[in-house]
């Protein structure tokens, strides 16, 4: 199983709603990402979580709130977000965080309004 | 320089092969990747070379990695038309996994 599965697929919130986006792999892999995907642009990383603690934040404003409650879960909480904020997540793992194979899901296509 | 570079498009006729090309920055990079994103998809891991092999084949495509001058390219062999996507080099660099901006593979008929 290759598999990095993250819900929901699509998410339309409102600026002053919170909402969650979820990521789950059972590969045993200790690394993983959160990525911010504006069309046609690369993706950007937004966090890295090595061995379930925070390792990397990219600068990312406090209204985007990752979450590692277990090695398989991640999770990103949204709170008061902008409609720039609009774009694909994408999540992440890998080994570790220094490589190996890495998998990304499907992707969260968020909308802000 | 700091940023990962493709060229942004590339046209290949079905049938034959095509060669996307892709500068890295870190010389210390362990692995690098190439993955295909299709329109309103997630990325998909194509493969992946680590940074003391030169050259890596997985069916039609192949991988090879200069690291003299940081260089790594894709050879998709027969190309057929659902191989059109975009194509992202990218580098595991400080823990990071670093995109290039994406290559956009056109296939004509």
């Amino acid at each position: 199983d290759t598999e990095v599965t993250q819900t929901p697929k699509h998410l339309v919130m409102g600026m002053t709603n919170k909402k969650s986006l979820k990521c789950e792999q059972h590969m045993g892999h200790r690394a993983m990402y959160w990525y911010k995907q504006k069309a046609k642009k690369p993706p950007e990383l937004m966090f890295v979580y090595s061995y379930e603690k925070l390792s990397i934040n990219e600068s990312v404003p406090s209204r985007f709130s990752p979450e590692c409650p277990n090695s398989s879960l991640l999770n990103l909480h949204l709170h008061a977000l902008q409609p720039e904020d609009s774009a694909l997540y994408l999540c992440a793992s890998t080994w570790d965080s220094r490589g190996t194979e890495a998998f990304f899901g499907q992707g969260t296509r968020l909308t802000v309004v | 320089g700091e940023d990962v570079e493709q060229s942004l498009f590339l046209s290949v006729r079905e049938g034959d092969s095509s060669v996307i090309n892709c500068t890295y920055t870190d010389s210390s990079s362990t692995y690098l990747y190439w993955y295909k994103q299709e329109p309103g998809a997630g990325l998909q891991l194509l493969t992946y070379i680590f940074s003391n092999m030169d050259m890596k084949q997985d069916q039609r495509l192949t991988v090879l990695l200069n690291k003299k001058d940081k260089h790594l390219s894709l050879r998709i062999a027969d190309t057929q038309t659902g191989d059109s996507a975009i194509y992202f080099c990218a580098e595991n660099r400080d823990d990071k996994i670093i995109f290039g901006k994406g290559t956009r593979l056109h296939i004509l008929p």
